[in-house]
């Protein structure tokens, strides 16, 4: 069945990088994407990333891509207190549309 | 071009009550996710529809809810009976096609709480 994990916190001081990290279980997802949640908002789509790629950096954000770990990972560099939110990792599933299995989230807090 | 609007922000219902939720997808786009978001937990889909087609209702429960898009107007879900369980927050995306890279956007979220 389809599933992703992540894990559920993460604390990082300003101006550090931050790594969240995520795990899924459908081989066959062909888009993995990194989604930013504020408080009482909807979702903001950060990037995404195709399968056969391993890497894609956009500005601060760098996304890692282990096909063969089904392992998914989102830098962020040079952390700021404004990054501080909600991260959801999802695949979009099989089926010929894109319904996005999203994973718990990890919560994400930036201290001076 | 506006956004993806949802109204009402929150909903407040008794048990027992009707919820119905209102979703106006991005201008141009005819394919509308609905997903639900309990208390700490990640959004989980519910059903994908296109104009006045349901095409996966298969992450909604089969009794008490239902969905329609239709040719004129927003996409409605609808809670009848509502109870407690049904506290959360429901979120609509809409998007242009059905290509993977076809970005969701996704409006504000309905935060229904059940009394």
């Amino acid at each position: 069945g389809e599933d992703v994990e992540q894990s559920l916190f993460l604390s990082v001081r300003e101006g550090d990088s931050s790594v969240i990290n995520c795990t899924y279980t459908d081989s066959s997802s062909t888009y993995l994407y990194w989604y930013k949640q504020e408080p009482g908002a909807g979702l903001q789509l950060l990037t995404y990333i195709f399968s056969n790629m391993d890497m894609k950096q956009d500005q601060r954000l760098t996304v890692l891509l282990n096909k063969k770990d089904k392992h998914l990972s989102l830098r962020i560099a040079d952390t700021q207190t404004g990054d501080s939110a909600i991260y959801f990792c999802a695949e979009s599933s099989t089926g010929g549309y894109n319904k996005l299995i999203f994973g718990a989230g990890t919560r994400l807090a930036v201290h001076p | 071009n506006a956004g993806v609007m949802q109204n009402p922000r929150h909903l407040v219902r008794r048990r027992g009550q009707e919820a119905r939720l209102r979703c106006s997808p991005m201008k141009g786009h005819s394919h509308v996710y609905w997903y639900r978001q309990l208390p700490e937990e990640g959004l989980k889909f519910m059903v994908y529809l296109q104009k006045e087609n349901i095409i996966d209702e298969s992450g909604m429960p089969k009794e008490r809810f239902s969905a329609e898009f239709p040719k004129e107007g927003p996409s409605i879900l609808r809670i009848q009976q509502v109870v407690r369980g049904d506290s959360a927050a429901y979120f609509c995306a809409s998007s242009p096609g059905t290509g993977r890279s076809n970005e969701q956007f996704f409006g504000p979220g309905t935060r229904l709480t059940v009394l």
